[in-house]
């Protein structure tokens, strides 16, 4: 039972246009809700999150997007640049009941950026 | 600052042997926590351990698998028997005594192949 889903498995865009990346979620208990990216034979690095008490959070070019009711988040980077071209992770937390370290991970999107 | 450390980076067993994976947490940081990621999946959690105690073994296999954190050394995490099916990128987190928990620091991984 995958209770993080990215469907899109990857993605292409070109160099300064803008890269959605989309995650969904099952679990009414996530509460906190990580991106992270990932090079080849290297381990996840922490991009940005965002609490279910918000809507958006932003960080420089990547801002992500939270809509609970949907059970959805987005994250957007622009504008994109070819060093992005990487496995991105969507994670969720159950920010409560003593195990919000157990973070559950999507499968990930390739994104592409191409010159 | 030294990030996490993992060693080996790339271990082949054969079928019955042991594996051990070693893991060095960042500076700092008493909670270590691992990581399963079989091919073309996302990330699941195994354990999380802080010095000397199991503090969440959940999302271990029941049998042939066992992890520890002693007082002085990196965790370590053993696969008895191994199997085809144990074949996987296996990637230590940790994070600072103070923290979130879901603020997790990765390692690179390591890449156990099962022959």
């Amino acid at each position: 039972d995958q209770q993080v889903k990215q469907n899109s498995p990857s993605l292409s865009v070109q160099e300064g246009r803008i890269s959605i990346l989309n995650c969904d979620y099952t679990n009414s208990m996530f509460d906190y809700f990580l991106w992270y990216k990932k090079y080849p034979a290297e381990g996840p690095t922490f991009l940005i999150s965002i609490s279910s008490i918000k809507d958006k959070n932003e960080d420089g070019r990547f801002t992500v997007f939270l809509n609970k009711s949907a059970k959805h988040l987005s994250l957007h980077i622009v504008p994109s640049q070819p060093g992005d071209s990487a496995v991105y992770f969507c994670a969720a937390s159950p920010n409560s009941g003593g195990s919000n370290y157990k973070l559950t991970f999507g499968k990930g999107t390739l994104l592409t950026v191409n010159p | 600052n030294a990030g996490v450390m993992q060693n080996p980076r790339h271990l082949v067993r054969r079928r019955g042997q042991e594996a051990r994976l070693r893991c060095s947490p960042m500076k700092g940081h008493s909670h270590v926590y691992w990581y399963r990621q079989l091919p073309e999946e996302g990330l699941k959690f195994m354990v999380y351990l802080q010095k000397e105690n199991i503090i969440d073994e959940s999302g271990m296999p029941k049998e042939r698998f066992s992890a520890e954190f002693p007082k002085e050394g990196p965790s370590i995490l053993r696969i008895q028997q191994v199997v085809r099916g144990d074949s996987a990128a296996y990637f230590c987190a940790s994070s600072p005594p103070s923290g979130t928990g879901y603020e997790q620091y990765f390692g690179p991984g390591t890449r156990l192949t099962v022959t």
